[in-house]
């Protein structure tokens, strides 16, 4: 079974830092493109970036408000990917979610999705 | 404001098709780059529905189809059931923003 389980949330102040991780099982991780996508609470889905696999180079690529204070990687090795926030405002809080793209392209869908962590920004 | 609109709700009484638009422009679903659709019911992660335009997943059941046209697709959905009230999202990919965007999100509210 497909399985993605984030973890690594919690509440954080204006300007703090966190990193997020997503535990992949059931497939073929090192093989596969892992995006984030967050949702604040009764907004929509909006896209973080995403981390190619070894074969692209492990290749990142980030949403406008996010570059430069996000940063994404994976370990291959313990089925891991990665999101470390920086810079943390109060608009960052949402539910993060990861997914994995299928196939790895620009036409690829999202096939499998984590359960979610909440990150709240808050003084 | 989302790169590809959505209308924010429909509904519809059990049994009913309804059908929910996703309009985007020349540099995505114009510049023939797939839709997908997803459905996410309350308190729940989002699930894919349809891939690629007019795809249904297994296990997805045939009363939901996707169809696309130049820059807008919809997501069509017959024999409306109470279990179907969620929201749904389309999602495509644009060039300009070298980004995977995603619709507003439509609620769909079963009478």
């Amino acid at each position: 079974e497909v399985q993605l389980v984030e973890s690594g949330g919690g509440l954080v102040q204006p300007g703090g830092s966190l990193k997020l991780s997503c535990a992949a099982s059931g497939f073929s991780f090192s093989g596969s493109a892992i995006h984030w996508v967050r949702q604040a609470s009764g907004k929509g889905l909006e896209w973080v970036g995403r981390i190619r696999s070894k074969a692209n180079s492990y290749a990142t690529a980030y949403a406008a408000s996010m570059k430069g204070r996000f940063t994404m990687s994976r370990d291959d090795s313990k089925n891991t990917a990665y999101l470390q926030m920086n810079s943390l405002e109060t608009e960052d809080s949402a539910v993060y979610y990861c997914t994995r793209r299928s196939p790895d392209s620009s036409q690829g869908w999202f096939d499998a999705w984590g359960q979610g962590i909440l990150v709240t920004v808050s003084s | 404001q989302s790169v590809l609109t959505q209308p924010p709700s429909v509904s519809g009484a059990p049994g009913q098709r309804v059908t929910i638009s996703c309009t985007g422009s020349s540099s995505n679903i114009g510049a023939a780059y797939d839709v997908h659709w997803y459905q996410q019911l309350p308190g729940t992660a989002p699930k894919l529905l349809i891939y690629g335009n007019t795809n249904r997943p297994s296990g997805v059941p045939d009363r939901f189809s996707g169809s696309k046209s130049g820059a807008s697709a919809s997501l069509a959905i017959t024999g409306l059931q109470a279990e179907d009230e969620a929201d749904y999202y389309c999602q495509s990919y644009d060039s300009s923003l070298s980004a995977s965007v995603f619709g507003g999100g439509t609620k769909l509210t079963v009478l």
